[in-house]
């Protein structure tokens, strides 16, 4: 089972630079989400989608942008890439209403410098 | 004030003690909890749902009180493969798929 799929594992961007954070299930869930981890800050949620054609806003959207096309695909896009937008990333989706378990990609630990 | 809050630790015990974790959580609406691990490095991962009476997995001991707003680990018979950062969880009502997460609370079992 490959669960959620994260693409790629590292990245380094140089201010200003654009780039698109691939995530992938394969396990037909509705809900799926992008989150942000840094030190001391927990986990931030910047983006969800509660099914394919609907995205919305998280705690943290600036500078970051989503779509949701498919069912299985919810790409995350930086505009244009600022230092305080290293950190580390990771996608989740969930079944049903979201109320249960989150399964997370590994992560993309990105660093603008 | 930060809607979860965990004691960051680090929690350095001995293999074999048992550990308590706490959680508060400061609006009353939600509805679902839940503690994550994540090693080092690595993704978060569901350990247990916690749910209103309490529930036991194995060694593991969740408790919610409502009242108080606050969320608890119980760890038993600690083994070093539970070193890791214990994140306490919770889900709004109607707000589906925005967890909200604590910064976590890490445990370092040692010999």
């Amino acid at each position: 089972n490959a669960g959620v799929t994260q693409t790629p594992k590292f990245q380094v961007l140089k201010t200003g630079q654009s780039m698109t954070l691939q995530c992938a299930q394969d396990m037909n869930h509705e809900y799926m989400s992008w989150y942000r981890q840094d030190p001391g800050m927990g986990l931030r949620l910047i983006h969800y989608s509660v099914g394919a054609g609907i995205t919305d806003q998280g705690e943290v959207p600036n500078g970051y942008n989503v779509s949701r096309s498919t069912t299985e695909d919810f790409p995350l896009r930086l505009l244009s890439a600022a230092p305080s937008q290293t950190s580390v990333y990771f996608c989740a989706s969930s079944y049903g209403q979201g109320f249960g378990e989150a399964f997370f990609g590994q992560g993309t630990r990105l660093t603008v410098v | 004030r930060k809607e979860v809050e965990q004691d960051p630790g680090p929690f350095n015990v001995p293999e074999g003690a048992t550990v308590a974790f706490n959680c508060t959580y400061s609006n009353s609406a939600s509805q679902s909890f839940f503690w994550y691990r994540q090693d080092c490095r690595k993704e978060p991962k569901l350990l247990m749902s916690v749910y209103s009476s309490g529930n036991e997995d194995g060694r593991f001991t969740a408790q919610l009180n409502r009242a108080s707003q606050y969320i608890s680990l119980l760890i038993r018979d600690s083994k070093l493969s539970d070193s890791a950062t214990y994140l306490c969880v919770v889900n709004q009502a109607g707000t589906a798929s925005k967890l909200t997460f604590g910064t976590g609370t890490r445990l370092q079992v040692t010999l």
